[in-house]
């Protein structure tokens, strides 16, 4: 069935450092592929997203590739800053027999330091 | 605007009774629904999820069932609960597999 797997966090990096937080998937059909984002106490919310293969996702300095050939889509920034300090998911939507189910990571927290 | 109501906030039910979270949806129409539980460490696990009317398509056999008995209503519900039903439970619902998910503000249940 379909799953995600993203890194294990947490992780903690110091400001203007740069961020990778791995994600890969397993899909039986043509998935999109998102990464939401869970600041501190609020909910989730959409960072960015992917549609179909090599397309490039990016939002807020963030970008994550859709890597068919991997099947990965990991998140990158090139300097973090104390206000993405978050939980981030990574997560894949596919289409099973008519049904659309919506498929998320265990998370990953990233505290960044000033 | 679109909007997502999930009630209640939060929930103590004790051991074997029944249970009822109900998630609605206004300002649009025959989206996808989706019911998740939350557990740190573990993320958000699919319980359910639905295109359409009665249309309920379970991820993990479990202690709970889902319906959808109207377009825009998505209900959780347990015969008997079981302590370990107790959690962050969260409804959410997106137009397509391939549009941003909304999700409610979320049900603490603590069976005790």
């Amino acid at each position: 069935g379909d799953s995600v797997t993203q890194m294990e966090g947490p992780v903690t990096l110091s400001e203007e450092a740069f961020l990778t937080i791995n994600c890969t998937y397993t899909a039986t059909g043509y998935p999109s592929l998102f990464w939401y984002v869970q600041y501190p106490g609020e909910g989730l919310q959409l960072l960015l997203k992917a549609t179909k293969a090599d397309d490039k996702g990016s939002n807020k300095g963030f970008e994550a590739t859709y890597r068919k050939e991997t099947t990965s889509f990991h998140l990158e920034k090139g300097s973090v800053q104390v206000s993405d300090s978050a939980v981030y998911f990574c997560a894949l939507s596919d289409n099973q027999g008519g049904s659309e189910k919506l498929v998320f990571g265990k998370g990953t927290k990233l505290t960044v330091n000033p | 605007s679109q909007t997502i109501h999930q009630w209640p906030a939060t929930l103590v039910q004790p051991v074997g009774s029944p249970l009822s979270l109900e998630c609605t949806v206004e300002g649009t129409s025959n989206p996808n629904l989706y019911w998740y539980r939350q557990a740190a460490g573990r993320g958000l696990q699919l319980l359910f999820y639905s295109v359409g009317i009665g249309q309920i398509s379970s991820e993990v056999p479990q202690n709970l069932s889902a319906s959808r008995p109207q377009d825009r209503q998505f209900i959780l519900s347990s015969k008997k609960l079981l302590l370990s039903d107790s959690g962050f439970y969260l409804c959410a619902w997106a137009r397509s597999m391939n549009t941003e998910a909304f999700f409610g503000q979320g049900t603490r249940l603590t069976v005790v």
